[in-house]
């Protein structure tokens, strides 16, 4: 059975950070593409970062580029997701999500979530 | 305008027929895109139930009914989810996603009510 279970969200600061993880399994996870996807406090989806396969590929929404970072290591089949200089509006749950298909970014399977509070 | 557009909400009846659309910005051709649709229940996360490009490219998730299934209007550039017999069970919030343009973009999301 495919599982992913979310760690590491929790109360920051603004300007803080966290780092997520959700460690994968069921699956051979070095052949999937991975992804982020956050959901505010009674909003809808909102997809936030990629990661391919290799890893060698990344992809962000612009409301968090060049503050998040999504990394993975296939060794503890384990995806990441670095959160840098946090905002109020980063509040959300995060929820990590398996492509459907190998090399596919469309997502299939998702984890239960974490859930990020960016508050003083 | 949004990438993907759905109507916030949407009402029938329990047996009756559901019809979501998720309408994609001018510009931007259905016919090129895979159509993925979630439903989520509160509490809980998204459910995958089905992709579609088009009837020989389509996808139902893991344990998903085949009362849910998906199609095309290219007359009105939507991806369509279509539920039938529709259950008290299925009320729940539709979120439509493509992968476009690098990303992946999901739709505001239609809220089902099964009265």
């Amino acid at each position: 059975e495919v599982q992913l279970l979310e760690s590491g969200g929790g109360l920051v600061q603004p300007g803080g950070s966290l780092r997520l993880s959700c460690a994968a399994s069921g699956f051979t996870f070095s052949s999937y593409a991975m992804s982020w996807v956050r959901q505010a406090p009674g909003k809808g989806l909102e997809w936030v970062s990629a990661i391919s396969d290799s890893g060698d590929n990344t992809y962000y929404a612009d409301s968090v580029k060049g503050r998040f970072t999504i990394s993975r290591d296939t060794s503890k089949n384990t995806l990441y997701l670095q959160l840098n200089s946090l905002r109020a509006e980063d509040t959300a749950v995060y929820y990590c999500a398996k492509g459907w298909n190998q090399g596919k970014y469309g997502v299939d399977v998702w984890g239960q979530g974490t859930t990020v509070t960016v508050s003083s | 305008q949004p990438v993907l557009t759905q109507p916030t909400s949407l009402s029938a009846s329990p047996g009756a027929s559901a019809r979501f659309t998720c309408t994609l910005r001018s510009g931007i051709n259905v016919g090129t895109y895979t159509i993925y649709w979630y439903q989520q229940k509160p509490g809980s996360p998204p459910r995958y139930l089905l992709r579609y490009k088009s009837d020989s490219d389509e996808q139902q998730g893991s344990g998903v009914p085949s009362r849910f299934s998906g199609s095309k209007d290219a007359s009105t550039n939507a991806g369509l989810l279509l539920i039938s017999g529709l259950q008290s069970e299925d009320e729940a919030d539709y979120f439509c996603a493509i992968w476009y343009s690098s990303t992946f973009v999901f739709g505001g999301g239609t809220k089902l009510t099964v009265l």
